[in-house]
């Protein structure tokens, strides 16, 4: 069975970056993509971006393009996602999330989520 | 961007009731999911490919549909069944997602 464990909530300050890890155990962590969705309080979920820790290359929606980074390490099985430049508008639950299908891009629906962790940006 | 528009945006119901939720594509896709999601838990898959169950499933959870536009079905509201559901298309990037269809009693 897989699992996948977030690291716990946070506060950051406008301007700051903040990294998210995402550890998963069970099943093969490498050939599956691992994505990132957002869901801001209130409201609906939002992919942001997605890597398979065997080709290490992430993709990611136009929206977040150079203010968000995510990596694996297959050592650890551990996916992060970095965003840089906070906004007040990012305060938002922050998934991880394994693609039900191995190793293909764009990365299929979703399996197994984290259990989300809050990221809240306030002054 | 592909736009998913899911309707209705809430619905209410009683135990024991049809209910019948629609996502409709901006274009024709194929890779077709729905999602459950309860308050401060992540969401939950229930269809994938438009119409299969994962294992685990209750059978009352249906989906169908081609094309631009798709169907989620639960044939008999259980009282476990309250919650907001959502539609999510894997056919190109970005990957989107319905605006939600919250199931009130």
């Amino acid at each position: 069975q897989v699992e996948l464990v977030q690291s716990g909530a946070e506060v950051k300050k406008p301007g700051s970056s903040v990294k998210v890890s995402c550890k998963a155990s069970g099943g093969i962590f490498s050939s599956y993509a691992i994505n990132w969705v957002r869901q801001a309080p209130g409201q609906g979920l939002e992919w942001m971006g997605a890597i398979i820790p065997l080709f290490g290359t992430a993709t990611y929606a136009q929206k977040f393009q150079g203010r968000v980074s995510i990596t694996a390490a297959e050592s650890t099985t551990t996916a992060y996602v970095e965003l840089m430049n906070l906004k007040s508008d990012d305060t938002a639950v922050y998934y991880c999330a394994r693609s039900m299908v191995r190793a293909v891009m764009p990365p299929s629906g979703f399996d197994y989520w984290g259990q989300g962790t809050l990221i809240t940006v306030s002054s | 961007d592909i736009q998913l528009t899911q309707f209705p945006s809430s619905l209410s119901a009683s135990i024991g009731d049809r209910v019948t939720i629609t996502c409709q594509a901006s274009q024709d896709i194929k890779d077709l999911y729905w999602y459950q999601q309860k308050p401060g838990i992540a969401p939950k898959l229930l269809i994938y490919d438009a119409s299969n169950l994962p294992t685990g499933v209750p059978s009352r959870f249906s989906g169908s549909g081609s094309g631009t536009r798709f169907t989620f079905t639960i044939s008999s509201l259980h009282p476990e069944d309250f919650a907001t559901y959502y539609c999510q298309q894997s056919d190109d990037f970005p990957l989107t997602f319905g605006g939600g269809t919250k199931v009130e009693i």
